[in-house]
C-alpha cells in the first residue's frame, strides 16, 4: 500500500535560518511526488513537484526538494527561512492509476524573530 | 477571481442535520474530489468524480454522499451530521489523467464545518 510520512509533526526554526522538511514515500513505482503549504486559514497551495528528469526540482518562495529513489525521499529546503513561511507543510504522493493522492500528515513551521 | 471557490467557509451545525457543501470550479478540469483534514491526520480522501457520470468513493465515504451536478460542480452532503465529522473540508481539481503533467491537484479555500 501507498503510504507517505513526514516524521516531524513541528519544527521550530529561526528567521534567517535555513530549513529542511522530510518525507519518505512507500510505493512500488516511482511516484509523483508533491510539496503543498497550507498558511492559517487558507486551502493548500502548490509549492512544487517532481514526475521525472532532474531530482532537483524548484518551486516557488524559493522553495526546492530532492528526489533520493535509494532514500525514498523526498526533502522540502529553503537556504533562509522568512517569518511568512510560517505554515503546515504536506508532502503527497501522487498515483497515476485511479488519479489518487496520499498526504503525509503534516508538518507544522513556526520561525522565531 | 478564485479558480476553485467553496461555499459555505464556515458552518455550526447539530447532529441530525442534513447539510450540504459546495465546490465550484473556472479551470475546466474533468476530475473533482473532496478531501477532509484532521489535525495530526492530514488530508483524507472522501469521494472522487473523473467527469459528470463517474464517482466513487475514498478512503473514508461512510456518512458522506456527493453530486456531479456539472463538469464544474461537485457538492459534498452530510445526510445526518455527527460531531465526529467537525473537520475542515478542501474540494480538489485536475486535468482528465494523460500523463504527470495533469495529475497536479488544485484546491479549494476549504470549508469548516462542526457539528455539535
Amino acid at each position: 500500500a501507498q503510504s507517505v510520512t513526514q516524521p516531524d509533526i513541528h519544527i521550530t526554526v529561526s528567521e534567517g535560518a535555513s530549513l529542511e522538511l522530510r518525507c519518505n514515500y512507500s510505493y512500488g513505482a516511482t511516484p509523483y511526488l508533491f510539496w503543498y503549504v497550507q498558511s492559517p486559514g487558507q486551502g493548500l497551495q502548490l509549492l512544487l513537484k517532481y514526475f521525472s528528469g532532474d531530482t532537483l526540482v524548484q518551486g516557488i518562495k524559493g522553495f526546492e526538494a530532492e528526489f533520493k529513489r535509494s532514500q525514498s525521499s523526498f526533502n522540502l529546503r529553503k537556504p533562509s527561512v522568512h517569518w511568512s513561511d510560517a505554515a503546515e507543510y504536506f508532502c503527497a504522493v501522487g498515483i497515476y492509476t485511479g488519479n489518487q493522492f496520499y498526504f503525509g500528515t503534516g508538518t507544522s513551521l513556526t520561525v522565531i524573530p | 477571481d478564485a479558480d476553485v471557490t467553496q461555499t459555505p467557509r464556515n458552518r455550526i451545525t447539530k447532529t441530525g442535520k442534513r447539510i450540504m457543501l459546495e465546490c465550484s470550479q473556472t479551470k475546466g478540469h474533468d476530475r473533482m474530489y473532496w478531501y477532509r483534514q484532521d489535525p495530526g491526520l492530514g488530508l483524507r480522501l472522501i469521494y472522487y468524480s473523473f467527469d459528470v457520470k463517474d464517482i466513487n468513493k475514498g478512503e473514508i465515504s461512510d456518512g458522506y454522499s456527493v453530486s456531479r451536478q456539472a463538469q464544474a460542480k461537485f457538492s459534498l452532503s452530510l445526510e445526518s451530521a455527527i460531531p465526529n465529522q467537525t473537520a475542515l473540508y478542501f474540494c480538489a481539481t485536475s486535468e482528465e489523467g494523460g500523463g504527470p503533467e495533469t495529475d497536479t491537484q488544485y484546491f479549494g479555500p476549504g470549508t469548516r464545518l462542526t457539528v455539535l
